[in-house]
């Protein structure tokens, strides 16, 4: 299976700020994705991102807030623009299985909390 | 569309005990299922997975979970659970190139 880095592991960050995710795959990939979970919820899908097209937004997130990058098949970006304290969140990339039904793979996430 | 429901957001059993955690699925087309677990401060790490065939599916570290299409369930079982099970296991539906829904997560709890 895939396996996939994440940077930062962790931040703490001052409202009004942006951080920038860094996702690193060691194949290449068609789809990646990136999800938020809130303190104690469960996985919430925020886009997909395929390389060489616009990323797809599930409902509820917008491009302005959570911009990305897909520049190419082993690399994703995700920013969290302009952070509240609601953005406090683990932010987990994953990528495709590698075949119908198949499960996706994920990094260890990002925790981000913002002051 | 299609959800899944995970019964019981806390589960406690003493260690040795049996582990049952509970997911029913509403899908309308035959599903792909998997358990994956998450302990503390990691990402996702993927238990065991259910496509087709064998209905009984095992896992890594002792656990299997059972599909039943009839009950659509897909329940996960550890015949005797082990201080190092306590973790929050997730329940999902989907995968390859398919959007996952995930399930809200039961944290399980190992009392010595």
């Amino acid at each position: 299976s895939a396996v996939i880095s994440q940077k930062p592991s962790r931040d703490i960050c001052q409202r009004g700020t942006s951080l920038t995710i860094q996702c690193q795959v060691d194949s290449q990939v068609t789809m990646m994705f990136w999800y938020r979970q809130q303190p104690g919820q469960s996985l919430t899908l925020i886009a997909t991102a395929n390389q060489g097209s616009e990323a797809t937004y599930e409902s509820g997130f917008v491009i302005d807030k959570f911009p990305i990058s897909r520049p190419n098949l082993t690399f994703s970006t995700l920013t969290v623009s302009n952070m509240s304290p609601e953005d406090s969140s683990i932010y987990l990339c994953s990528v495709e299985g590698t075949g119908t039904g198949e499960p996706q793979h994920f990094g260890d996430g990002t925790r981000l909390s913002i002051l | 569309a299609q959800s899944v429901t995970q019964l019981g957001s806390h589960v406690s059993v003493s260690e040795g005990a049996l582990v049952l955690l509970r997911c029913n699925y509403s899908s309308s087309v035959p599903p792909y299922l998997f358990w994956y677990v998450q302990y503390p401060n990691q990402g996702l790490q993927l238990l065991l997975k259910y496509t087709t065939g064998a209905t009984l599916v095992k896992g890594i570290n002792g656990f299997e979970a059972e599909f039943k299409k009839s009950e659509t369930s897909f329940h996960l079982t550890k015949p005797s659970a082990h201080m190092s099970d306590a973790a929050e296991y997730f329940c999902a539906l989907g995968g390859g190139y398919q959007k996952v829904t995930f399930g809200t997560g039961t944290k399980l709890q190992v009392i010595p």
